[in-house]
């Protein structure tokens, strides 16, 4: 298995807060993505890191920001959680920026009440 | 346009009997790759299979292949012998190279139940 963490695994918070997600991997991959999953829609993009400290938004970005300072983490930050953004946050690694697979991580489960 | 396309929201199959779930796509780049991952109810998104848009053979793991018909923009998942284990959503993903960092582009998703 690839070595993927996030942390944390669930969380619940109010309307407004901020919140920090933290995907974390020992592959030394350079590609490092944030998905999330909702009903209806899948997965969807919301940022990516094509390199320490080089990113880029994704399809649902709004709302969201990401750090990477280094090619084990990368953060993604809701700046002032609202109900829309209560969802299971993915992120995802891969080696290369050909077509090759990603693996992923095990899931945060945002709840924002 | 939906890129990747899921037709079968559910299915059923027995126990030890072969299904098909269906995958069309749609892309204009001659590079990509197809993606079929299994979504347990433990929430995990587990990589099953890749086919490469250049490969000339179906790709094959174990019980899973992937029948690519390239023409029809087709890439079915084909499960033999169906265990109790594979009830899960089964999600079909491409890649396109110059698409947001190569990212994943998912369908809706397949539930499949087995049933013993």
């Amino acid at each position: 298995d690839a070595g993927i963490t996030q942390s944390p695994r669930h969380k619940v918070t109010e309307t407004g807060t901020p919140v920090t997600l933290r995907c974390h991997q020992t592959e030394n991959h350079r590609y490092m993505y944030w998905y999330r999953q909702d009903p209806g829609h899948g997965l969807r993009l919301i940022h990516y890191s094509y390199g320490v400290k080089d990113t880029d938004k994704g399809e649902v970005s709004d709302g969201y920001s990401v750090s990477r300072s280094k090619t084990e983490d990368f953060l993604l930050t809701l700046e002032s959680a609202t109900s829309s953004q209560t969802s299971v946050y993915f992120c995802a690694i891969s080696e290369s920026g050909g077509p090759y697979e990603q693996y992923f991580g095990p899931g945060t489960r945002l709840t924002v009440t | 346009a939906q890129k990747i396309t899921q037709t079968q929201p559910g299915m059923f199959v027995q126990e030890k009997e072969a299904v098909t779930l269906d995958c069309t796509y749609d892309t204009s780049d001659p590079s990509y790759g197809l993606f079929w991952y299994k979504q347990p109810s433990s929430g995990e998104m587990i990589f099953l299979i890749y086919q490469g848009s250049y490969d000339q053979q179906n790709a094959t793991e174990g019980r899973y292949s992937l029948n690519f018909q390239k023409a029809r923009k087709s890439a079915n998942l084909v499960i033999s012998a169906s265990q109790l284990g594979d009830s899960a959503m089964y999600f079909c993903a491409m890649r396109e190279p110059k698409v947001m960092g190569n990212m994943l582009t998912f369908g809706g998703g397949t539930r499949l139940m087995v049933k013993p």
